[in-house]
């Protein structure tokens, strides 16, 4: 089975701390995103990659950053938290292979103050 | 660009009754169809996807869905629903190759007794 791993569950950070969160999947996929949950909002897309080093902004990349330097492993990053970024952050991973099926992660809860 | 309506935010089903959700999508094409299953807390889990072929496909849990290409439409049914699946649920589209995921914004089922 495909396997997700979100570092952090949940979490609770001041405004204006750096946020790292971790995301790493175990089947090789070439395919990784970030998305944020917010009530009635659904699932926004904030950056994805297709490959090492490669990132692509997704519909709300601002106040965001992301890192892939291996393949297994992307990385979301908060250059300076605000309250506004409170809210539940979903990783994924996918791959022709598996016919482009996204699997998700667990999910990790900020909370900022 | 790619959309997905979920019109009915939030349903309330006795157990035992029949599901149907609604899922609409905007694409000029086939696209590929899912549907993910959220409990609270939890990340989101593939129930069945549709990629080509057979209209009526069955996922997992006894749900299945049926594409219908006239009414840009990918419904998910169940026969008898059982308390266990209280959950969110999200439909899904993608264009073929390495594209993202566009959600709908979720519809809440609740189950009563």
């Amino acid at each position: 089975d495909v396997k997700v791993t979100q570092s952090s569950r949940y979490l609770v950070k001041r405004t204006g701390e750096k946020v790292f969160l971790e995301c790493v999947q175990d089947m090789d996929h070439e395919n990784m995103f970030w998305y944020r949950q917010d009530p009635g909002l659904g699932l926004r897309l904030i950056y994805f990659s297709y490959d090492v080093k490669m990132k692509e902004k997704g519909d709300i990349p601002e106040g965001y950053s992301v890192s892939r330097e291996k393949k297994e492993r992307f990385s979301l990053i908060l250059e300076s938290a605000s309250t506004n970024q409170t809210s539940m952050y979903l990783c994924a991973s996918s791959d022709a292979r598996s016919g482009n099926t996204i699997y998700f992660g667990e999910g990790s809860w900020l909370t900022v103050v | 660009a790619q959309s997905v309506t979920q019109p009915d935010i939030h349903i309330t089903v006795s157990e035992g009754a029949s599901l149907e959700l609604r899922c609409n999508y905007s694409y000029g094409a086939t696209p590929y169809l899912f549907w993910y299953v959220q409990s609270p807390g939890q990340g989101l889990q593939l129930l069945l996807k549709y990629f080509s072929g057979d209209t009526l496909v069955q996922g997992i849990k006894g749900f299945e869905a049926e594409f219908k290409r006239s009414q840009s439409s990918f419904n998910l049914r169940k026969p008898s629903v059982h308390w266990s699946d209280a959950a969110e649920y999200f439909c899904a589209v993608v264009a073929s190759g390495n594209t993202p995921l566009v959600f709908g914004k979720g519809t809440r089922l609740s189950v009563i007794a």
